[in-house]
């Protein structure tokens, strides 16, 4: 089954403790993104990737850190989270930035 | 830099009325336009796009028309279903890979 998956699911972590949230997908897409869910303020862009090897900055990159050494692998890593990245994340990939893209099924991430 | 407008929710409509979502765009170039949907729980699915001026994009009875003379991607459905509420997402995507969402639009169908 084509699919983006996400882990994991639901995390609660305390401040500045590091943490990696894994996403892959199995449909051989060049292109992968994070985005945030925020209430009011839609999904906005963390980072996304145009190919292996190649990431650049989305709209809110600040306190992120993400890497693509593998097509079908894009973690996203909070290096120290703060309270203010408590918030729905999602994966998507697409064939390119211009093709539709597959979401995940999200993480709730909460930061105390 | 590239934005997305679109209308406020809550919308509530009956079922098998006519539903309008507006949403109007700022980007340079030529953007790729879309429509998604988030049903409650779950993460966001193509609803339909559109790649150049001009085109409607159709799916599932919803259409949408690319209209660069007035920057705008309206959602229209003639007949809605219970089945419609959600969460509608307009978006854009330039060529150089970033993405724009608008906040979203809920929309309540009742029986």
């Amino acid at each position: 089954e084509a699919q983006v998956t996400q882990n994991p699911r639901y995390l609660i972590t305390v401040t500045g403790k590091k943490l990696t949230v894994t996403c892959s997908q199995n449909m051989n897409h060049e292109y992968m993104s994070w985005y945030r869910q925020d209430p009011g303020l839609g999904l906005r862009q963390i980072y996304y990737s145009m190919n292996v090897e190649v990431t650049d900055k989305g709209d809110v990159p600040e306190g992120y850190k993400v890497s693509r050494k593998e097509k079908r692998n894009f973690p996203l890593i909070l290096e120290s989270p703060s309270p203010n990245q408590t918030s729905l994340y999602f994966c998507a990939s697409s064939l390119t930035e211009t093709y539709e893209q597959y979401f995940g099924p999200g993480t709730r991430l909460t930061v105390t | 830099g590239n934005s997305v407008t679109q209308m406020e929710g809550p919308v509530t409509l009956s079922e098998e009325a006519f539903l309008t979502i507006n949403c109007t765009y700022t980007a340079t170039g030529y953007p790729s336009l879309f429509w998604y949907v988030q049903y409650p729980g779950e993460g966001l699915q193509l609803l339909l796009k559109a790649t150049k001026a001009d085109d409607k994009g159709s799916n599932k009875g919803f259409e949408a028309t690319y209209r660069k003379e007035t920057t705008s991607f309206h959602l229209e459905k003639g007949s809605v279903q219970v089945s419609d509420s959600a969460v509608y997402f307009c978006a854009l995507s330039d060529s150089w890979g970033k993405l724009q969402f608008g906040a979203g639009t809920q929309v309540v169908v009742t029986p």
